[in-house]
């Protein structure tokens, strides 16, 4: 399975922007890059995704790399609610077994916001 | 939209007390997964369900065993609890398309003593 790697914790001043990076150096041309987040006391919720090009909605953009080795979650102005732990996956889709269709979340990354 | 439904979802259990989580979900998903949450952590996988009939072992299998009962259920069974298990156990259910988005029920916060 192709790993993600993301920063432990971050913080952001409210209503400035905050840029979530996550590393995905073994990603697979057939990996859509999602991302969740899980605020307190729920379960975690979809964000966004994306293949090769940026994509944008209502809750955030994704920028991806040209190499797609990385990407990042953009939140354009941080409010309080956004305080949460933001995860980075990988899902293929071409995948080759049973085995493909795991969704496999690592730790992510706390983000803290600053009244 | 009910989406992904948990029950229950607090429940506290003795050592060697057994018992079933059910997850039910009401958008024709053929994918779904269980996923346990201990403090402070990210998600395990402990099993998962591609589509009705094929269940599959994720990261923490053991202690657990799970049956998907139709395309809607997907249960959790602990035959044997132990305080290792106390855990905020999710629920998940996806479309097989790699495209398309997860959806999470609450969670059920178990305590076994």
């Amino acid at each position: 399975d192709a790993k993600t790697t993301q920063p432990n914790s971050m913080e952001s001043n409210e209503e400035e922007p905050v840029h979530l990076p996550c590393n995905h150096s073994t990603i697979s041309g057939t990996d859509y890059i999602h991302w969740y987040r899980q605020l307190p006391s729920q379960g975690p919720e979809y964000v966004i995704h994306g293949l090769t090009s940026n994509v944008n909605n209502r809750m955030a953009s994704l920028a991806i790399a040209e190499d797609r080795k990385s990407s990042t979650l953009i939140l354009h102005r941080a409010t309080l609610r956004d305080a949460a732990v933001y995860y980075c996956i990988l899902r293929d889709s071409a995948p080759s077994g049973a085995g493909s269709y795991q969704l496999t979340f690592g730790k992510g990354t706390k983000l803290s916001v600053i009244p | 939209n009910a989406g992904v439904t948990q029950t229950p979802k607090f429940q506290v259990l003795k050592t060697g007390q057994s018992m079933t989580l059910q997850c039910a979900q009401d958008m024709n998903h053929n994918s779904m997964y269980w996923y346990r949450q201990d403090p402070g952590m990210g998600l395990r996988l402990i099993y998962y369900s591609a589509s009705e009939g094929t269940t599959d072992k994720g990261e923490v299998p053991n202690g657990y065993n799970v049956s998907r009962l139709n395309k809607r259920e997907f249960s959790l069974r602990l035959e044997s609890a132990a305080p290792s298990q106390t855990s905020v156990y999710f629920c998940a259910s996806s479309h097989l398309r790699a495209n398309t988005e997860a959806f999470f029920g609450q969670g059920t916060r178990l305590t076994v003593v």
